[in-house]
């Protein structure tokens, strides 16, 4: 599994909130990324990490943010929560080969 | 950025073969993932090509055609717990990056 876990696993929170979704990693991976999984859409990717600090967006960034302070830890933060968040949120890094490894993932249901 | 097609759904019958597509259109092409994904789980490794041709992995196979922008996962000898969601993702040329991009992924049933 590539020593990944997120948490929350399951999170329900009302709109309007702010939410952090972490994802930890204990083998030093340079790379980490943050995923959503909605039906109809597959993975789409809303922010990764190239490194301690340096972070840039992906497809489907607006309303959310990441911070990486410390190579094992990225944040996910849903600065305010919106019905439209609700999703599937999959952290994952990259190996020092080309393959992706996934975390178990976060369920986040926003009412 | 990348444009990737693959079928939503597709059923077939224990112990047969099927051929999952995918075709993609990208600017510059850097390597085509197939992913496993079991329903509540996360998607998992299974094949990675950026050549032409086939590589063969056990029961699974992939192959790429890069001029015709095409891959297809095979599975043969399917079993009951091949039933899953495949993902097809392809890796654009734009800097050191690394990021694939995903097809919707096909949900591939599997009858006795």
């Amino acid at each position: 599994d590539a020593g990944i876990t997120q948490s929350p696993r399951h999170k329900v929170t009302e709109t309007g909130t702010p939410v952090t979704l972490r994802c930890h990693q204990t083998e030093n991976h340079r790379y980490m990324y943050w995923y959503r999984q909605d039906p109809g859409h597959g993975l789409r990717l809303i922010h990764y990490s190239y490194g301690v600090k340096d972070t840039d967006k992906g497809e489907v960034s607006d309303g959310y943010s990441v911070s990486r302070s410390k190579t094992e830890d990225f944040l996910l933060t849903l600065e305010s929560a919106t019905s439209s968040q609700t999703s599937v949120y999959f952290c994952a890094i990259r190996d020092r080969g080309n393959e992706q490894f996934f975390g178990p993932g976060t369920r986040l249901t926003v009412l | 950025g990348q444009n990737i097609d693959q079928p939503t759904e597709m059923t077939a019958t224990e112990g047969a073969i099927v051929q999952i597509n995918c075709t993609y259109q990208t600017s510059g092409f850097n390597g085509l993932f197939w992913y496993q994904q079991h329903a509540g789980e996360a998607p998992t490794f299974l094949s990675y090509n950026v050549l032409d041709g086939l590589e063969e992995k056990g029961r699974f196979s992939s192959f790429l055609s890069r001029s015709k922008g095409y891959s297809y996962l095979l599975l043969k000898e399917l079993q009951m717990k091949d039933s899953a969601s495949y993902l097809c993702a392809v890796r654009d040329e734009g800097g050191g990056s690394y990021i694939p991009t995903f097809g919707r992924g096909t949900s591939l049933i599997v009858h006795p």
